[in-house]
């Protein structure tokens, strides 16, 4: 049993160029989350999803977009880097509103050049 | 609105003493709270959770949480350190409906021999 896994697990980017952060569940949860932890701040919120086919703006959702095309699948996108996107992001799953917790992955270690 | 303070950016204790870790919530209705570890270079691990019952929740690793109401807090205690317990800690809290799940901004843990 996978769990939750995110890829790529590393990526440098220069600023102005753009990617796509693959998560992928196998668990069957309907809900799915994208976090980024910085040093000092915990982690915050971006985009969520609580089913497919939705998202939903989190606490920093400026510059990333999202998509729920598959139930299994939550992507993020960064439309054009900026240094301030360099951040670690982990991606989570859960069942029901989450109260019995979430799951995450093993995080995506991005830095903007 | 949610929220979590771990007012303590670094824990430091000996092998073999008692640690605690604090954490204090602010939420809307009935708390749903967590304890998250997370090792270097790792993605986030599941604790310890309390959703109702009693007071103590006992959790992997030897870990256990104590739910305060009255002071909302959520303390995670280990009677005994372990150099392998160093490590990040986070609490989580979730309150009544959906609301996502909220952290905090984290209490490093540094058991030394």
């Amino acid at each position: 049993n996978a769990g939750v896994t995110q890829t790529p697990k590393f990526r440098v980017l220069k600023t102005g160029q753009s990617m796509t952060l693959l998560c992928a569940q196998d668990m069957n949860h309907e809900y799915m989350y994208w976090y980024r932890q910085d040093p000092g701040m915990g982690l915050r919120l971006i985009h969520y999803s609580v089913g497919e086919g939705t998202t939903a703006k989190g606490e920093v959702p400026d510059g990333y977009n999202v998509s729920r095309l598959k139930k299994q699948n939550f992507l993020l996108g960064l439309e054009s880097a900026a240094p301030s996107q360099t951040s670690v992001y982990f991606c989570a799953s859960s069942s029901g509103t989450g109260r019995s917790g979430y799951t995450f992955g093993s995080g995506t270690r991005l830095t903007v050049v | 609105a949610q929220s979590v303070a771990q007012p303590e950016d670094q824990v430091n204790v000996a092998e073999g003493n008692p640690l605690t870790v604090k954490c204090t919530y602010s939420v809307s209705g009935n708390p749903y709270l967590f304890w998250y570890v997370q090792y270097p270079n790792r993605g986030l691990q599941f604790l310890l959770k309390y959703i109702t019952g009693d007071n103590l929740v006992k959790g992997s690793y030897g870990f256990e949480a104590e739910f305060n109401k009255s002071q909302t807090s959520f303390h995670l205690k280990k009677p005994s350190a372990l150099v392998s317990d160093s490590a990040l800690y986070f609490c989580a809290v979730i309150g009544g409906g959906f609301q996502k799940l909220v952290f905090g901004t984290g209490t490093r843990l540094l058991v030394s021999p």
